[in-house]
């Protein structure tokens, strides 16, 4: 079946560094890969999505690229914010538009 | 953005009580409506799929009598955790989605069996 793998463990590091959260999926098909964040107390919110190899998904500064050869969406800012704390999913979606998440990491950034 | 709201955000209920909870697109009509459990520090796991005016498609593992789930119309579903025990303390995220569009997701409800 699907699946999605994160890295394991939070990740914590200061204002202004570069953040990398790695992911990698199984899946059959060619799923569309999807990065989700939530914050303290709020409920999940698309952060950025890629629907085809090779797609690179963006927001907020932050990007991943769908690469079909490593099976892999990997997550990068290249200058984190004290508000960009919080826990952020990898994700994929089958073609009945089933969602499957990896495990999350919690990020916190230090001023 | 399109909204989803749950309620309650919390409850405790006894063991052997039944509980529910609401599921709303606040603006807009949702066909497909999806439930999910999350543990703590754990992914979110889909506990079952449920298109407005049809039965709710579960996944494999999760009991159909145990957790009920109604879907009667565009902007309402609910799930109902019939005879609950501690072992269903979780936390239970809803979503809902326009045809195959994207999912919003609310903001959880935690659930508290004593």
């Amino acid at each position: 079946g699907n699946s999605v793998t994160q890295m394991e463990g939070p990740v914590t590091l200061s204002e202004e560094a570069f953040l990398t959260i790695n992911c990698t999926y199984t899946a059959t098909g060619y799923p569309s890969l999807f990065w989700y964040v939530q914050y303290p107390g709020e409920g999940l919110q698309l952060l950025l999505k890629a629907t085809k190899a090779d797609d690179k998904g963006s927001n907020k500064g932050f990007e991943a690229t769908y690469r079909k050869e490593t099976t892999s969406f990997h997550l990068e800012k290249g200058s984190v914010q004290v508000s960009d704390s919080a826990v952020y999913f990898c994700a994929l979606r089958d073609g009945n538009n089933r969602l499957a998440f990896g495990k999350g990491n919690q990020v916190v950034v230090i001023p | 953005g399109a909204v989803v709201s749950q309620h309650p955000s919390w409850v405790i209920c006894k063991s052997g009580t039944s509980v529910k909870i609401e599921c709303r697109s606040l603006d807009f009509q949702a066909t497909t409506m999806f439930w999910y459990r999350q543990f703590p520090k754990q992914s979110l796991m889909l506990m079952a799929t449920s298109n407005e005016g049809s039965k709710a498609t579960y996944e494999q593992g999760v009991e159909k009598d145990k957790f009920l789930i109604n879907h009667a119309s565009l902007t309402l579903s609910t799930l109902t955790v019939t005879s609950a025990h501690p072992e269903d303390s979780s936390f239970y995220i809803c979503s809902a989605s326009l045809r195959s569009y994207e999912q919003y997701f609310g903001p959880g409800t935690r659930l508290t069996v004593t």
